[in-house]
């Protein structure tokens, strides 16, 4: 079984200061990790992955993510965030034996204020 | 292209209603996904179509009738729904290779928000 913490229910920011939202994962198998973003009143939005290779992953709208296998983390930064940045941000793991599941965490809203 | 579209936006009916959502994608995937999604809350899966075949069905009542008539095509037909069924009703697809051990990424469309009265 996998599963995925969001150890921040809310992270408050002000404008153009660097953010970094918690993931951690467990599963008995290798892992696949994503963070969506979903603004208001919209559907999910792949900001990056992880499948293989190396750790340190580049997403849109400047967003990275560090895969880290032995701290089960994958920890979400941006070293400048923006207004536009406000809105909730999932992380999910797949993989574990189904091709199809997605596990989700409870997300975490990202607020960005000036 | 990675754009899945659902219609519609919005809507409302009745418990005695029977209405239908549509998704459609072009980009040759072939498994597509149906996810429900209440307000503060991560999308949970409802159901997943592989090749045109249901491969999954995480136990949804039958209120919620899938159906994928072709490759870029799922419709998620409903019928007697509950007012506790109100939700953001989400699609999404993924490449569906058949050999083992490869994940391939979801990508998601922008919902029907849904209202039972």
């Amino acid at each position: 079984a996998q599963s995925v913490t969001q150890l921040d229910s809310q992270v408050p920011v002000f404008e153009e200061a660097p953010v970094e939202l918690r993931c951690n994962y467990s599963s008995s198998v290798s892992v696949y990790l994503f963070w969506y973003v979903q603004y208001p009143n919209q559907g999910l939005q792949l900001l990056l992955k992880y499948l293989s290779g190396s750790t340190l992953v580049k997403g849109i709208n400047g967003f990275e993510a560090e895969f880290n296998k032995s701290q089960t983390s994958f920890h979400l930064r941006k070293p400048s965030v923006h207004i536009s940045d406000t809105a909730e941000y999932f992380c999910a793991v797949g993989g574990g034996g189904s091709n199809y599941k997605l596990t989700f965490g409870k997300g975490t809203l990202l607020t960005v204020n000036p | 292209d990675t754009e899945v579209t659902q219609t519609p936006k919005h809507l409302v009916m009745g418990m005695t209603n029977k209405k239908s959502l549509k998704c459609e994608q072009h980009m040759g995937h072939r498994a597509m996904y149906w996810y429900k999604q209440k307000a503060k809350k991560p999308p949970e899966l409802m159901f997943v179509y592989s090749y045109e075949k249901l491969s999954i069905n995480e136990s949804v009542p039958s209120r919620f009738s899938p159906e994928c008539p072709n490759s870029s095509l799922l419709n998620l037909h409903l019928h007697a729904l509950q007012p506790e069924d109100s939700a953001l009703y989400l699609c999404a697809s993924s490449q569906d290779r058949t050999s083992g051990g490869v994940y391939e990424t979801q990508y998601f469309g922008p919902g029907t928000r849904l209202l039972v009265l």
